[in-house]
């Protein structure tokens, strides 16, 4: 069975430090992995898409990398602000889940003001 | 550019009823889904389908039905309403015809409760 990982469940830094949230899958073979955003009562927003031939993707403060060997994706955010506040989800399409987005349960992350 | 549009945003039904949660996009996407989450689990693919009537099971299908008969439109029926089905769900499409690789759009969720 594909799944996909998130650790830890919940993380809580003070404003303006460097962080990084894990995401690590059970097949090497990805299509490719997505980081999504949501908020409290609502739907996730699309952060950062990596094909499986890319290495990393970035989009202002965050940058997410792509490691198929290990089966690992990592996003890093820049300079957290209390505006980062959410819940983080990784998504990975796996070839052998054909059309099946497989998602990880998220990590909840806080940042003190 | 509305996106993706889900209705009810919250809906209360009582063990054995029946529904229909309604989901559209007016981005002319291929590929539509319908997930639902719960806590500590994630987000879990119900049903999903890559083009007008053309749709598959995703990992939790049992106890919901979908149809596919335009593009715009990807219902998600509940046939008969049980406790465990009680969630939020989510509805979500995107341009690549196998959901693959373009970025996945999705609804505001509908928050349902089986009494």
């Amino acid at each position: 069975k594909q799944e996909v990982t998130q650790i830890p469940a919940a993380l809580s830094v003070p404003e303006g430090e460097n962080l990084v949230l894990n995401c690590s899958f059970t097949d090497s073979a990805i299509y490719n992995l997505q980081w999504f955003r949501q908020d409290p009562g609502k739907g996730l927003t699309s952060l950062l898409l990596i094909q499986s031939s890319q290495r990393e993707q970035t989009s202002g403060r965050l940058n997410a990398s792509l490691d198929k060997s290990s089966g690992r994706s990592t996003l890093y955010i820049a300079a957290s602000q209390p505006g980062d506040s959410a819940t983080y989800l990784c998504a990975a399409v796996m070839y052998s889940s054909a059309s099946k987005i497989i998602f990880g349960s998220g990590t909840r992350l806080s940042i003190r003001p | 550019n509305a996106g993706v549009t889900q209705t009810p945003k919250f809906q209360v039904l009582k063990t054995g009823q029946s529904m229909t949660l309604q989901c559209a996009q007016d981005m002319n996407h291929e590929y539509m889904s319908w997930y639902r989450q719960d806590p500590g689990m994630g987000l879990r693919l119900i049903h999903y389908s890559v083009g007008a009537g053309i749709t598959d099971q995703g990992e939790v299908p049992n106890g919901y039905n979908v149809s596919r008969s335009t593009t715009e439109d990807f219902p998600l029926r509940l046939l008969s309403a049980a406790p465990s089905q009680t969630s939020v769900y989510f509805c979500a499409s995107s341009s690549a015809a196998t959901g693959r690789a373009e970025k996945l759009f999705f609804g505001s969720g509908t928050q349902l409760s089986v009494l």
